[in-house]
């Protein structure tokens, strides 16, 4: 069975304290790997998408990177503003979505 | 600007209503979502749509309903068969539908939040 799993639930940094967080996988047939920023009421905002093991992308702080098991999403020197639930997606015939880590940086 | 409109932002209904939420999308997307979204799970795909006049059951279609008779709009009606309805319900659309190759991943609405009263 299709399966995406985030750790940790929850994450608290100080503000400038460097984190990763993850988002393991079992899937057949990966199609894309997606992180998604979603912010409280509010729809997901899309962040980056990774289609193969190796590949990384960067976004001001953060950096998402792939491994063919897992996806670590990194945050440099997170900002009070980066507070926010992130999800993970990966794509096969459809989207499948964990649960979510919500980061809650204090300043 | 592009994007996804749902309405309303929030919606309150009474036990054995029928209500229907809006998604609108203006940038010539093929496919359309509709996921739920309950505290401390995953989003849960309701239904889906990858062209017009065409749908398909996700994982928990049941007490839901969709129509896609314009590619701009997916409108989802909550039935009084949901028997647990109160949730945030998300629109999303992608350029095309889950087929073979590269998945092109979502652009989403900012949400309906229903609570039944």
């Amino acid at each position: 069975e299709d399966q995406v799993t985030q750790s940790p639930e929850a994450l608290r940094l100080q503000e400038g304290e460097s984190s990763s967080l993850n988002c393991s996988y079992t899937v057949s047939g990966l199609r894309g790997l997606f992180w998604y920023r979603q912010d409280p009421g509010k729809g997901p905002e899309f962040l980056f998408t990774l289609y193969s093991a190796g590949e990384e992308k960067e976004k001001e702080r953060l950096k998402a990177t792939l491994t063919k098991k897992e996806s670590f999403l990194h945050i440099t020197a997170p900002k009070p503003e980066d507070s926010a639930t992130y999800l993970c997606a990966v794509g096969t015939d459809k989207l499948i979505f964990g649960t979510g880590t919500r980061l809650q940086v204090f300043p | 600007d592009g994007g996804i409109t749902q309405s309303p932002k929030y919606l309150f209904r009474k036990e054995g209503q029928n209500v229907t939420l809006s998604c609108e999308q203006n940038l010539n997307h093929d496919a359309m979502y509709w996921y739920r979204q309950d505290p401390g799970q995953g989003l849960r795909l309701i239904y889906y749509s990858q062209i017009v006049n065409d749908f398909q059951k996700g994982d928990i279609a049941e007490g839901y309903s969709v129509s896609r008779e314009k590619k701009e709009s997916f409108p989802l009606t909550v039935t009084s068969a949901q028997k647990n309805p109160t949730a945030f319900y998300l629109c999303a659309s992608s350029i095309r539908g889950p087929r073979a190759g590269p998945h092109y991943g979502y652009t989403f609405g900012s949400g309906t939040r229903l609570t039944v009263v």
